[in-house]
């Protein structure tokens, strides 16, 4: 069950675009399109805002897209805002289990 | 609305158990699989525990396996987590959440989450 990669940290302007990545193996993520992405805020629970690879919830915003390629899954924000500031963290099925990405912190300059 | 709601927490020592309950309201809570995901403190997310929307089938992290119990009682709307032989590693945040999918249709990912229980694992 070993944890899904993503990158540490990113940051971007209002109004500009970021992609976070997460990498995984042929046994999660390139198997399965079980692939999630949450926001979370500290002290907050997470909130769901892909699903399925890159499908979104209701009463997400469209300028939040997710996509995958072999064993990595991606989540892009475009039209970046201040409020999309935190954590974010992606999650596969592994069948029966679930793994998680460690999280990835963004800033909003 | 759909609403998650933890209890049970508390400062418990090393080799200890502690049972968590999770009280679902504002769904048909028999419909949908359940999950607990932990965080420990200033840590990632980790995935706990699945039970499916009629508990006849639990899968477990390694981490917890043979040491916690899901359960849940649909007649009362609530999701349990017992734990036993409690472990410093084991502090963390517990989050109950629901599974996205309805019925046989467990999907892994989860749509509604409770607030968080924490749980320090201290002597």
């Amino acid at each position: 069950q070993s944890a899904l990669t993503q990158s540490r940290s990113v940051s971007g302007s209002p109004g500009q675009s970021v992609t976070i990545s997460c990498t995984g193996t042929s046994s999660d993520v390139g198997t399965y399109n079980y692939v999630s992405w949450y926001h979370q805020n500290p002290g907050k629970a997470p909130r769901l805002i892909i699903y399925d690879v890159s499908k979104r919830p209701s009463g997400v915003p469209d300028r939040f897209s997710g996509s995958k390629s072999g064993n990595t899954a991606s989540l892009t924000i475009s039209g970046l805002q201040a409020e999309d500031e935190g954590d974010y963290y992606c999650s596969s099925y592994a069948g029966s289990n679930v793994v998680f990405g460690g999280g990835t912190k963004l800033t909003v300059l | 609305q759909v609403q998650l709601v933890e209890s049970g927490g508390g400062v418990v020592q090393p080799g200890r158990s502690l049972r968590l309950s999770c009280a679902a309201s504002g769904f048909i809570f028999s419909s949908h699989a359940m999950h607990w995901v932990r965080q420990a403190p200033g840590k990632g997310l980790e995935w706990v525990a699945i039970i499916s929307y009629d508990g006849n089938y639990k899968y477990y992290a390694d981490s917890v396996k043979g040491r916690f119990t899901i359960s849940r009682d649909n007649s009362k709307s609530t999701l349990y987590l017992q734990m036993n032989s409690l472990r410093t590693e084991d502090t963390a945040v517990y989050f109950c959440a629901r599974d996205l999918g309805l019925y046989s249709s467990s999907c892994w990912e989860f749509d509604y989450w409770g607030q968080g229980n924490l749980v320090p694992v201290s002597s």
